[in-house]
C-alpha cells in the first residue's frame, strides 16, 4: 500500500497566481479530509468528504479556496487567487469507513506564496 | 463543536525519563481518541489510540490513558530515548451531523529528550 499520495511536495509561487493541490487517497478509504498547519494555528480542518461528497466545508476559510473530490481516488485543494497569508502546509488525509478509525495522512504539500 | 486542549506546548526530558502529556476536550459525546506523532517535517503518524469502553490502553513503552467523566486523557511515554523527540498531537472524534467521525486535533506538544 503506497499510503495517501499528495503532489506537489513543494510549490512556490507568486502572490495571485493559482494553486492546485493534489491528492490519491488510500484505495478503498471513503472518507478524505484536507488540513492546513501552521506554527500559529496547528493543524486546522479545512474541509471533508465522504463517499466523494463534500461533508463539512466550515473550515474552508475564504471563497479563494475550493475543493473537489470528482471519485473516489482524487481529490484537489485550489486556491485562487493565492495569498502570502496561505503559506502553510497542506496535507490530505484518508480514512476507512465512517467509524472511529485511524486516520492515515500523506506527506503534505509545503506551499510558499511570496 | 468539539474543542480539545493540549498541555504543556513544550516538554523537555533527559533521557530514559517518563513524559506525560494531557489534552481535555469538551464534547462529552466524543468515543475515540488517537495521538499522533509528527517528526520535523514529516507527516503525523497514529502511534496508539483508545476507544471510550476502556480506561487504559498500552503498548511497549506508550500509554494512554482516559478519564470520560473528567473528559481527559493522557499519553505516557517511559523510558524516553532520543528518536521520540517530536512533536505530539492528541485528538477527539466529533460526530457529523451528516455522516461519519471528525478529528478535531489539540494544539500539539514539542517533546525533546536529551541524551
Amino acid at each position: 500500500d503506497a499510503g495517501v499520495i499528495q503532489s506537489p511536495r513543494h510549490e512556490v509561487t507568486e502572490m495571485g497566481q493559482e494553486v492546485t493541490l493534489r491528492c490519491k487517497p488510500i484505495s478503498g478509504h471513503n472518507s478524505l479530509f484536507w488540513y492546513r498547519q501552521t506554527m500559529m494555528r496547528g493543524l486546522e480542518l479545512l474541509i471533508y468528504f465522504n463517499n466523494n461528497v463534500p461533508i463539512d466545508d466550515s473550515g474552508m476559510p475564504e471563497d479563494r479556496f475550493s475543493a473537489k473530490m470528482p471519485n473516489a481516488s482524487f481529490s484537489t485543494l485550489k486556491i485562487q487567487p493565492s495569498e502570502p497569508r496561505d503559506s502553510a502546509v497542506y496535507f490530505c488525509a484518508s480514512r476507512a469507513g465512517q467509524s472511529n478509525s485511524p486516520l492515515h495522512f500523506g506527506n503534505g504539500t509545503r506551499l510558499t506564496v511570496t | 463543536g468539539e474543542n480539545v486542549e493540549q498541555h504543556p506546548s513544550t516538554l523537555s526530558v533527559q533521557e530514559g525519563d517518563s513524559a506525560v502529556i494531557k489534552c481535555t476536550y469538551s464534547d462529552s459525546a466524543s468515543n475515540y481518541f488517537p495521538w499522533y506523532k509528527q517528526e520535523l517535517g514529516k507527516r503525523p503518524q497514529l502511534i496508539i489510540d483508545i476507544r471510550s469502553n476502556v480506561g487504559e490502553k498500552k503498548d511497549q513503552r506508550i500509554a494512554v490513558t482516559l478519564n470520560k467523566t473528567a473528559k481527559h486523557f493522557s499519553l505516557h511515554i517511559t523510558e524516553t530515548q532520543p528518536e521520540d523527540s517530536a512533536v505530539y498531537f492528541c485528538a477527539a472524534s466529533t460526530q457529523s451531523p451528516n455522516a461519519g467521525n471528525m478529528l478535531t486535533f489539540g494544539g500539539g506538544t514539542r517533546l525533546m529528550v536529551k541524551p
